[in-house]
């Protein structure tokens, strides 16, 4: 079973601040790695995609890779309260039968006022 | 925009009762996926497939079967409802013409069963 690990959090941030969120993987052949973000009571919506190791920035939104160390995190500069949601990490195995994705169970992030 | 739709957002059904869950993407996909999601389990995987009519079981397929008699469609059945089954259902699609894996959902049918 590939699994996928994420801290349940809560992870709780005041407004304005940096978020970190972690994922680790380990599937050391996993290619492709995704972030999805979830509010209460929604279906995910996807974030960000990274396929190379480094960094990938979107606005806000800063995803890093590091497939030696099977580590991808999600970095949510100038918090807002708006982005208080539970982010989902997915991981696409290289060896993939039917392209299915290996989610994390979520950390639940809240952005304080 | 890629648009996953889903036949219900809320749905009520009896023990025992036949139900049918149904998903519509616009985009083409070859993939489509049906997930469960429950507090503190996370996302699930019941069944998904790679083309019409090909349908591959995922984590958790007892108690459901599905049909994909149509690009665009897929539909999840729960043959007999049971208790257990309350829970959110989560449809999405994805392409293998673009090796990215990229995934998108519908907006979740949370279904109760009493």
């Amino acid at each position: 079973q590939k699994e996928v690990e994420q801290n349940s959090g809560p992870l709780s941030v005041p407004e304005g601040a940096i978020a970190s969120l972690n994922c680790t993987y380990s599937d050391r052949v996993s290619q492709s790695f995704f972030w999805y973000r979830q509010y209460s009571g929604k279906s995910p919506e996807l974030i960000m995609s990274i396929y190379s190791n480094g960094d990938k920035e979107d606005g806000r939104f800063t995803a890093q890779l590091n497939k030696a160390s099977q580590y991808v995190s999600l970095l949510i500069r100038d918090s807002q309260p708006s982005d208080s949601a539970t982010y989902l990490c997915a991981v696409a195995p290289y060896s993939n039968s039917g392209y299915a994705l290996n989610f994390g169970k979520g950390t639940s992030l809240l952005v304080t006022p | 925009d890629v648009k996953v739709t889903q036949s219900s957002r809320y749905l009520v059904k009896r023990t025992g009762e036949k139900v049918f869950l149904e998903c519509v993407q616009d985009m083409d996909h070859e993939n489509m996926f049906w997930y469960r999601q429950d507090p503190g389990l996370g996302l699930r995987l019941i069944y998904f497939s790679y083309d019409v009519k090909m349908k591959e079981k995922g984590d958790i397929p007892e108690g459901y079967s599905v049909s994909r008699e149509k690009k665009e469609r897929f539909s999840l059945i729960l043959e007999s409802a049971s208790t257990n089954q309350t829970s959110m259902y989560l449809c999405a699609s994805s392409s293998h013409r673009r090796t990215t894996y990229e995934q998108y959902f519908g907006p979740g049918t949370r279904l109760t069963v009493t």
